[in-house]
């Protein structure tokens, strides 16, 4: 089993649609947990790190449930700009902190 | 402020020859990352760097791999007698390290190509 596997992509889906990622760990002593875009032939960048609580960034909503060891990553009103790929990232401090990166989850926004 | 910077952006080289990559972090960055992604596929761990502490090789594919971080900055990855498979974007990561303070910073790559 890998260590961090996502939804198989890719996703596509129409302008304003609600679109929901989601990603589980198998390491149970993970503690940061993050969502990273990126734009084809790009490296990847920060889109927001998740909190425990769950957090929200504008049109971005991100939750972690530690018991099932999975994190989501909702999109709302999708734009042709929110087209890429999404990909969850986890760190394991028992492992030294490296990151981890899932394999990713295309999305492709229409008009 | 630079950019995490990687060099060379391209390189095409035969069967069985070496290769060295470079990574230029950005200054006062404890960690640094490399990952390898094949054309359409994830980001493959292959090695961690944080501070002094000895590297996390658990990634390294085979043993014809090997990178090194020179002073706690600049790190090269060497790849020995390439393969075709070795064919790939390599990719290059540092961030400030620690707890709290793990927002990786990447470069734009290095497309190896081996013919």
């Amino acid at each position: 089993r890998k260590e961090v596997e996502q939804d198989p992509g890719p996703f596509n889906v129409p302008e304003g649609a609600t679109v929901a990622f989601n990603c589980t760990y198998s390491n149970s002593a993970s503690q940061s947990f993050f969502w990273y875009r990126q734009d084809c032939r790009k490296e990847p960048k920060l889109l927001m790190s998740v909190y425990s609580s769950g957090n929200e960034d504008g049109r971005f909503t991100a939750q972690l449930n530690r018991a099932s060891q999975y994190i989501s990553l909702l999109i709302r009103d999708s734009k042709l700009s929110d087209s890429a790929t999404y990909l969850c990232v986890v760190n394991s401090y028992n492992q030294g902190g490296k990151l981890i990166f899932g394999q990713g989850t295309e999305l492709s926004v229409k008009p | 402020g630079a950019g995490v910077s990687q060099s060379p952006s391209n390189k095409v080289t035969e069967k069985g020859k070496d290769v060295e990559l470079r990574c230029d972090p950005i200054s006062g960055h404890t960690a640094l990352y490399w990952y390898r992604q094949s054309l359409g596929q994830g980001l493959e761990f292959l090695i961690y760097f944080q501070g002094n502490s000895a590297p996390d090789k658990s990634g390294l594919p085979s043993d014809r791999f090997s990178a090194e971080r020179t002073g706690g900055s600049v790190s090269t990855l060497t790849i020995q007698r390439t393969q075709q498979e070795d064919s790939a974007v390599y990719l290059c990561a540092s961030s400030p390290g620690g707890k709290g303070n793990e927002k990786l910073f990447f470069g734009s790559g290095t497309q190896l190509s081996v013919l």
